[in-house]
């Protein structure tokens, strides 16, 4: 049982470059959510899904797009990196439903350059 | 919109005492979860204990356990016997327990120093 996989792991990227970070579980998550970490601000929601087909915004969305085509994966896009997009990112997954814990990966260290 | 606040950006204690890590939050919600999430170096991010509202008795998990006062909105976590692996990025973070969407709400982390 893997939990979930983020890849990659460390990404340096020049201003205007595109990328896909990739996240996929294997534990049958319905919810699968993106987030930001950045010194003094927390974590903060950047986008999130409820089941394939279907995902929405959260706090900080802007320069990013998602998709969930399946229920195992949801990749974050950067379509146009900005050095304000340095940043680390986590994704994470639960069962919807009463008094679920997150899992979370083990986070993707983004540099734009 | 909920929100959590920790009022303590770094925190530092001696190992073998015990610490108190705040957190406050704000919702119009009576039915939510709390929890406490450790990062430690690796940047994992590790469930260290939740607290269902509507139950009034605190959680513990070993060495850890949470004064959770439901009136005041405060949910703290305590440290018992801190060993230098309890150092640490610690978050407080809240769920609604509404159904459909419901996203984890972090506060901004407190960073805590064990001092050997």
């Amino acid at each position: 049982n893997a939990g979930v996989t983020q890849t990659p792991k460390f990404q340096v990227l020049k201003t205007g470059q595109s990328m896909t970070l990739q996240c996929a579980q294997d534990m049958n998550h319905e919810y699968m959510s993106w987030y930001r970490q950045d010194p003094g601000m927390g974590l903060r929601l950047i986008h999130y899904s409820v089941g394939a087909g279907i995902t929405d915004q959260g706090e900080v969305p802007n320069g990013y797009n998602v998709s969930r085509s399946t229920t195992e994966d949801f990749p974050l896009r950067l379509l146009s990196a900005a050095p304000s997009q340095t940043s680390v990112y986590f994704c994470a997954s639960t069962k919807v439903g009463r008094n679920y814990g997150y899992t979370f990966g083990s986070g993707t260290r983004l540099t734009v350059v | 919109a909920q929100t959590v606040t920790q009022s303590q950006p770094e925190m530092s204690v001696q190992e073998a005492e015990t610490v108190t890590l705040s957190c406050t939050y704000d919702t119009s919600e009576s039915d939510y979860y709390l929890f406490w999430y450790k990062q430690p170096p690796s940047r994992q991010m590790i469930l260290v204990i939740r607290q269902e509202a509507y139950k009034q008795q605190n959680a513990t998990e070993n060495r850890f356990s949470v004064n959770f006062q439901k009136a005041a909105k405060s949910f703290s976590l305590k440290i018992s016997d801190s060993q230098l692996g309890d150092a640490a990025m610690y978050f407080c973070a809240y769920r609604s327990a509404r159904s459909g969407n419901t996203p984890l709400v972090f506060g901004k982390g407190t960073r805590l120093s064990v001092i050997a």
